[in-house]
């Protein structure tokens, strides 16, 4: 089955620093890819659409300035938290659609980053 | 944004027991899938339902979908403690490279 990777799976910064989150699909190519942001005992909330070789897409109320998404290849999104607070801790979760597959199929989610500002 | 709500937000029962949960959402939708989370840890890809669906079984769990209502259940059986999770509903609406997007999820609790 099609994997999603994200890398670290955990990661604590200090206030102020940036932290880089990668997302990976393994076996597929991904045109788009999805950042979803969950706070403890909520649910996802869908940060930005990525589509390679483009601009992302942020949803209302996300800080694209803040929350910097690249997606550079068929198969790689990072998402790079800057200047980050203590508020932006949170399990950040990745996601990709199958290129090979039309709407309607599933996508596949990465395992999520745990990240923390301390 | 979030598509609409679940029911209950939380659920505690007996093993053995059956665990119902509802969603609802607002928009039209090409699919809807069930997630599972375990308590700090990544979604687990449960069932996926068409909206030419009406239900749909795997295993223990059984889904419902009403388009006309814009609802869904899941219906887990014979629950176990290793049913003890977060659930979640999510949609899939019919524009290509749109996200899933979720419900606010049933908190489920199976004790021994």
């Amino acid at each position: 089955g099609a994997v999603v990777s994200q890398h670290p799976s955990w990661v604590i910064c200090k206030s102020g620093t940036s932290v880089k989150i990668e997302c990976r699909s393994l076996d597929f190519q991904a045109t788009t890819m999805f950042w979803y942001r969950q706070f403890p005992k909520q649910s996802l909330m869908l940060m930005a659409t990525s589509n390679e070789g483009s601009k992302a897409t942020y949803e209302q109320g996300v800080e694209k300035d803040k929350f910097l998404i690249n997606h550079a290849s068929l198969t790689l999104s990072t998402l790079t938290v800057t200047s980050a607070h203590p508020e932006d801790s949170s399990f950040y979760i990745c996601s990709a659609r199958d290129r090979g597959k039309a709407a309607g199929y599933e996508q596949y989610f990465g395992p999520g980053t745990r990240l923390t500002v301390t | 944004s979030q598509q609409g709500e679940e029911d209950p937000q939380a659920l505690s029962i007996q093993e053995g027991e059956n665990a119902t949960m509802n969603c609802s959402y607002k928009t039209s939708i090409n699919n809807l899938q069930w997630y599972r989370q375990n308590s700090g840890r990544g979604l687990v890809h449960l069932i996926l339902i068409r909206s030419n669906e009406r239900e749909k079984h795997s295993g223990r769990l059984r889904v419902t979908l009403d388009t006309s209502k814009k609802s869904s259940s899941l219906l887990i059986t014979a629950s176990r403690a290793a049913d003890t999770a977060s659930y979640f509903c999510a949609t899939d609406g019919y524009q290509a490279g749109t996200a899933l997007i979720f419900g606010k999820g049933t908190t489920l609790s199976v004790s021994s």
